[in-house]
C-alpha cells in the first residue's frame, strides 16, 4: 500500500529564506504525486502534481518540487519565503489511481 | 460560485444525535470523496464513489454512512454521533483516475 511521510510538523523560515517541506512516498507502482496547500479556514487547493511526464514540477505561488526516485523524495521548495506562504502544506501519492493518501501535514510559519 | 460547496460550514451537536452532511458539484466530475482532518493526522478518507451506483469504504468509514444521490450530490451521516468525531470534513471530486482532486471548503464539526 501507499504511504506518504512528511518529516517535520512545523517548520520556521524568514521572510525571504528558502522554503524547504520534505516529503517521502512509498509506493509498489510509479507514484503520482501531489502537494496541497491549505491555508486558514479554507479548503485544500492543489499547488504542483507529478504525473510522471518532468522530474522538476513547477506549481503555482513560485513553489517547485522535484521527484527523485532513488530517494523516493518529493520535496516542496520555494526559493524565497513571503508571509502569504504561511500556511498547512500536505503531500499526497495516488494509490493506484483512484484514491489519495496523505501526509499528516507541515505547517509553515513565514517570520519577519 | 464555488464548484465544490458543503453544507453546512459549522455544526455543534450533542452525542447520540443523527447529522447529515452535504455536499454538491457543479464540475460535472463522476468521482467524490469525502475525508476527515484531524490535527497531526492530515487527511483520511471515510466513504468515495465513483459514480451514482458505486460506493466503497475509505480506511476509516466505522461509524459513518454516505448516500450518492444524483452525480451532483453525496451526503455523509453520522448515525448517531460521538465526541470522537469532532472534527473537520471536507469534500472532493475528481473527473477520473490519476487526476488531482478538488476539495470543498470543509465543515467544522463539534460533538458534545
Amino acid at each position: 500500500a501507499q504511504s506518504v511521510t512528511q518529516l517535520g510538523s512545523h517548520v520556521s523560515v524568514s521572510e525571504g529564506a528558502l522554503v524547504l517541506l520534505r516529503c517521502n512516498y512509498s509506493s509498489s507502482v510509479p507514484p503520482y504525486l501531489f502537494w496541497y496547500v491549505q491555508y486558514p479556514n479554507q479548503g485544500l487547493q492543489l499547488l504542483l502534481k507529478y504525473t510522471s511526464a518532468a522530474t522538476l514540477v513547477k506549481g503555482i505561488n513560485g513553489f517547485e518540487a522535484e521527484f527523485k526516485k532513488s530517494e523516493t523524495s518529493f520535496h516542496l521548495t520555494k526559493p524565497s519565503a513571503h508571509m502569504s506562504d504561511a500556511a498547512e502544506y500536505f503531500c499526497a501519492v495516488s494509490d493506484y489511481g483512484n484514491k489519495l493518501v496523505f501526509g499528516a501535514g507541515t505547517i509553515l510559519r513565514v517570520k519577519s | 460560485d464555488a464548484d465544490v460547496t458543503q453544507t453546512p460550514r459549522n455544526r455543534i451537536t450533542k452525542t447520540g444525535k443523527r447529522i447529515m452532511l452535504e455536499c454538491s458539484q457543479t464540475k460535472g466530475h463522476d468521482r467524490m470523496y469525502w475525508y476527515r482532518q484531524d490535527p497531526g493526522l492530515g487527511l483520511r478518507l471515510i466513504y468515495y464513489s465513483f459514480d451514482v451506483k458505486d460506493i466503497n469504504k475509505g480506511e476509516i468509514s466505522d461509524g459513518y454512512s454516505v448516500s450518492r444521490q444524483a452525480q451532483a450530490k453525496f451526503s455523509l451521516s453520522l448515525e448517531s454521533a460521538i465526541p470522537n468525531q469532532t472534527a473537520l470534513y471536507f469534500c472532493a471530486t475528481s473527473p477520473r483516475a490519476y487526476n488531482e482532486q478538488f476539495f470543498g471548503p470543509g465543515t467544522r464539526l463539534t460533538v458534545l
